[in-house]
Formats: C-alpha cells, sequence, structure tokens
C-alpha cells in the first residue's frame, strides 16, 4: 500500500554525471514536490508542481531540473552533480496545494557523488 | 521570509518522561504547522498538525500546543517509549507551497 514511492532507494554516481532520481504516488494528489536533505539538516524544498505548472525555488540551483510527464510520476534530475549534493532527495505529494495541506513524504533516494 | 527556530537540538529522556519540543516563527500569517518523526534512514511521518484556529490538539501521548499571540508552538510527548527515539521537525507554512522546516530535535528515550 506504498503511496509514494522512490527509485532508486540508493544511487551513486561519478562528479559530473547526470542522473535522474524517480517518483511515483498512488494518491492521486496535484502537487509533487522535490526536497534536499544534506544530513543532519531540515529538509529543503527545491521545487514543486502544481499539476503540469513547475514552480522553482529562487535558491535552487540551475543545475537541479524536474519533469512531470503525468499525474504519477516526477523525475529530478541532476544535470552536473558535484560533491555538495550528495544527500537524500525526499519526494513529497499533497492533495490540494493548499498550505493547510498534509504533505507525504516518500522514502527518499540518497545519492552518493564519487 | 519564514524563518523557524526549534529548541533543543538533542533531548535525552528516561523512558515514561514526559519530552518537550518548542518551535518560533517570524511570519504572522503562518496558519499551518506540522510535527513530523523521522527515524533514521527513513522517510519523514506526520504525527501531528494544528491549524491556526485552535490552540491545543492531541493524540493519544502526543499533544501539539499554539500561540499565535507569541509566535510558539511546541511538542509534549508523555509517557515516552524506546520507539519515540528519532528526530523531530517542526514545520510552518503561510500561505506558499513551502515547509518552512525548523533545524530539527533528536529525541533520545533510554530504557
Amino acid at each position: 500500500d506504498a503511496m509514494v514511492i522512490q527509485n532508486p532507494r540508493y544511487q551513486v554516481t561519478q562528479f559530473g554525471k547526470p542522473v535522474t532520481l524517480s517518483c511515483s504516488q498512488t494518491l492521486n494528489h496535484n502537487v509533487m514536490y522535490w526536497y534536499q536533505q544534506k544530513s543532519s539538516q531540515a529538509p529543503k524544498l527545491l521545487f514543486h508542481y502544481y499539476d503540469k505548472d513547475f514552480n522553482n525555488e529562487a535558491d535552487t540551483p540551475d543545475n537541479f531540473q524536474s519533469r512531470r510527464p503525468n499525474t504519477s510520476f516526477c523525475f529530478l534530475d541532476i544535470r552536473s552533480p558535484g560533491l555538495g549534493d550528495a544527500a537524500m532527495y525526499l519526494c513529497a505529494t499533497s492533495r490540494t496545494g493548499a498550505n493547510t495541506d498534509t504533505q507525504y513524504f516518500g522514502p527518499g533516494t540518497r545519492l552518493t557523488v564519487l | 521570509g519564514e524563518n523557524v527556530e526549534q529548541h533543543p537540538s538533542t533531548l535525552s529522556v528516561q523512558e515514561g518522561d514526559s519530552a518537550v519540543i518548542k518551535c518560533t516563527y517570524s511570519d504572522s500569517a503562518s496558519n499551518y504547522f506540522p510535527w513530523y518523526k523521522q527515524e533514521l534512514g527513513k522517510r519523514p511521518q506526520l504525527i501531528i498538525d494544528i491549524r491556526s484556529n485552535v490552540g491545543e490538539k492531541k493524540d493519544q501521548r502526543i499533544a501539539v500546543t499554539l500561540n499565535k499571540t507569541a509566535k510558539h508552538f511546541s511538542l509534549h510527548i508523555t509517557e515516552t517509549q524506546p520507539e519515540d527515539s528519532a528526530v523531530y521537525f517542526c514545520a510552518a507554512s503561510n500561505s506558499g507551497y513551502a515547509l518552512n522546516f525548523g533545524k530539527g530535535t533528536s529525541l533520545l528515550v533510554t530504557p
């Protein structure tokens, strides 16, 4: 009965080698979010989609991009990963995007950059 | 933007004791305050939330209080158990989509 699924759970990439992380949801929620969580830190929002509308946080580096081909799937693309991009990447969803909506998190993908 | 401060950063209690974690926020427009529990290597899970139209909410051993005038909210866990050990994050949300998280509290419950 997994609701927010992330693949892979662990990803190792080389410095500068593009990588794509995947998120899918069975909740039929309108909004999907990508957060970056570095060790011992709080999750930090990178961007979100409301349906097909993409919204970037002001301080999200250009190196990070996202795609949402349909309601269920959302991808995080890191064009040229640096050592500082090693982190847990969390996908989350919410039903309507109202700020009082609960956000449901996936299990995360832990990215290692060699 | 919204700034959420969370204290303490670490908390150690004996099993059966109560634990209290406090957060303050800066944006008076914030009206939604969730608390997430994150066990090591796992996803953040919502444990309780409160909206600005209420001052207190309780769910079994967990309660949250909100003081909008002072702009602070607190998580109270009673009768703590070892499985309560985790990192707890508070968050505040105003009209935007982002959850503004505090830096987290690492709670350790010792038997």
